[in-house]
């Protein structure tokens, strides 16, 4: 079974500073896609990027960017120029093949505080 | 167009009662999913349907927990009788059958969730 880790329950970061958040992720898929989903208190998840595993570029949307190192099982983001509204809790997931349909698995999440 | 609709929004009981949530996913998503989300936990895949057929319920405690989706449109997740442990957020989500963007990738559009308070 597919299983994603995140080691950091929480991180803070000063207003306008780059926060970077880790996962780690365990598959023996070859194909599959990642994403990073925010919680904001109000619970709704909100898709932030996503990537998929046989592309090597990373993907970016505005201040949120993915360090994709699928040998490591790596898939972290990063979060520049940090805002108040960014403050949430933030959710790795992970999506097997190209089959629609198919499940997100989560990892346990962490929170971001951003400081002004 | 619309969001994923749930209700209710908040619901408290005690133990040993019953309870029910609904959900209205995005019109036209074919798959439907119920995610239980414990306080400080990520969410965790209940059931899934696939228009009015279930896809994956292998971590639905099927003793208490039923869900069904008759129509192919809206679903109904119940609890009965719900169990201290039931406390969550419950999340509904939709995804189309066919893949947005040129990823092929579709992904899953969330609902505010329905927080559950047992007593």
């Amino acid at each position: 079974a597919q299983t994603v880790t995140q080691s950091q329950p929480e991180m803070s970061v000063q207003e306008a500073e780059t926060v970077t958040l880790s996962c780690t992720y365990d598959t023996s898929e070859s194909d599959y896609y990642l994403f990073w989903y925010k919680q904001p208190p109000s619970r709704q998840m909100i898709l932030v990027i996503r990537q998929e595993a046989y592309k090597q570029q990373n993907a970016t949307e505005n201040r949120f960017s993915v360090n994709f190192q699928k040998a490591a099982k790596s898939f972290s983001l990063k979060i520049s120029d940090s805002q108040l509204g960014d403050a949430a809790m933030y959710f790795c997931a992970y999506r097997r093949g190209q089959a629609a349909g198919n499940k997100l698995t989560f990892g346990g999440g962490t929170r971001v505080l951003v400081k002004p | 167009e619309a969001g994923v609709a749930q209700s209710p929004r908040y619901k408290i009981i005690e133990k040993r009662q019953s309870v029910a949530f609904w959900c209205n996913p995005i019109s036209g998503h074919a798959t439907l999913y119920w995610y239980q989300q414990i306080l400080g936990q990520g969410p965790k895949l209940l059931i899934q349907f696939q228009n009015n057929g279930v896809v994956d319920d292998s971590q639905l405690p099927k003793d208490r927990f039923s869900a069904e989706r008759l129509k192919g449109v809206d679903s109904t997740l119940k609890i009965q009788p719900a169990k201290l442990e039931d406390s969550a957020v419950y999340l509904c989500a939709s995804s189309s059958l066919v893949g947005d963007g040129s990823s092929g990738a579709n992904v899953l559009t969330f609902g505010a969730g329905s927080r559950l308070t047992v007593l």
